[in-house]
């Protein structure tokens, strides 16, 4: 019964480096997205996927990449990290039907510095 | 594009009193979905209450209710009877109803609900 799987959920990182944040679902949900939290701005969408080797596109990409080669896996890279993207991520998923709520990891914590 | 607005940023209510959390939304679309999602300190995304557009009866989920005023785009949540464990962040969430690339979940900004004992 695990659901959204964000690992890690603290991360510190310093100027310019890079990693990865893993997500998997095993809900066999179409969709899956990435979000930022940042304080009194509500859920930022970075990018979506709506299946397996498609992804798109948020609201705020700038600096992240995607791939989505299995329904289960939705990893966000971080190139080159910078103090603006110190926020809390979380990754959802949710089915292709429309009235269905999305289900969300438990966040990570990143901080850049 | 649509926007889902949340005009208050914190809110507070005596325990088991009554509170209602605003949101607005903008959109030019007749067919789509809200929802109210709480975020205790945990930071855990737990979905409260949801609402399907072409229904015009207020969806209920025990002491949760909603006002949908759809031709005024507002969609309230009502807690009633609070309890200290509704303390948390409140977040209105619309979702089109179109397949494919539009089917995103928009976010307001949320609402800091904190409960006085």
């Amino acid at each position: 019964n695990a659901g959204v799987t964000q690992t890690p959920k603290f991360r510190i990182l310093k100027i310019g480096q890079s990693m990865t944040l893993q997500c998997t679902q095993d809900m066999n949900h179409n969709y899956m997205y990435w979000y930022r939290q940042d304080p009194g701005m509500g859920l930022k969408l970075i990018y979506y996927s709506v299946g397996a080797g498609i992804t798109d596109k948020g609201e705020v990409p700038n600096g992240y990449n995607v791939s989505r080669s299995t329904t289960e896996d939705f990893p966000l890279r971080l190139e080159l990290a910078a103090p603006s993207q110190t926020s809390v991520y979380f990754c959802a998923s949710s089915f292709t039907n429309r009235g269905t709520e999305a289900f969300f990891g438990q966040g990570t914590r990143l901080t850049v510095v | 594009a649509q926007t889902v607005t949340q005009s208050q940023p914190e809110m507070s209510v005596q325990e088991a009193e009554t509170v209602t959390l605003s949101c607005t939304y903008d959109t030019s679309e007749s067919d789509y979905y809200l929802f109210w999602y709480k975020q205790p300190p945990s930071r855990q995304m737990i979905l409260v209450i949801r609402q399907e557009a072409y229904k015009q009866q207020n969806a209920t989920e025990n002491r949760f209710s909603v006002n949908f005023q759809k031709a005024a785009k507002s969609f309230s949540l009502k807690i009633s009877d609070s309890q200290l464990g509704d303390a948390a962040m409140y977040f209105c969430a619309y979702r089109s109803a179109g397949g494919g690339a539009t089917n995103k979940l928009i976010f307001g900004t949320g609402t800091l609900l904190a409960v006085q004992p």
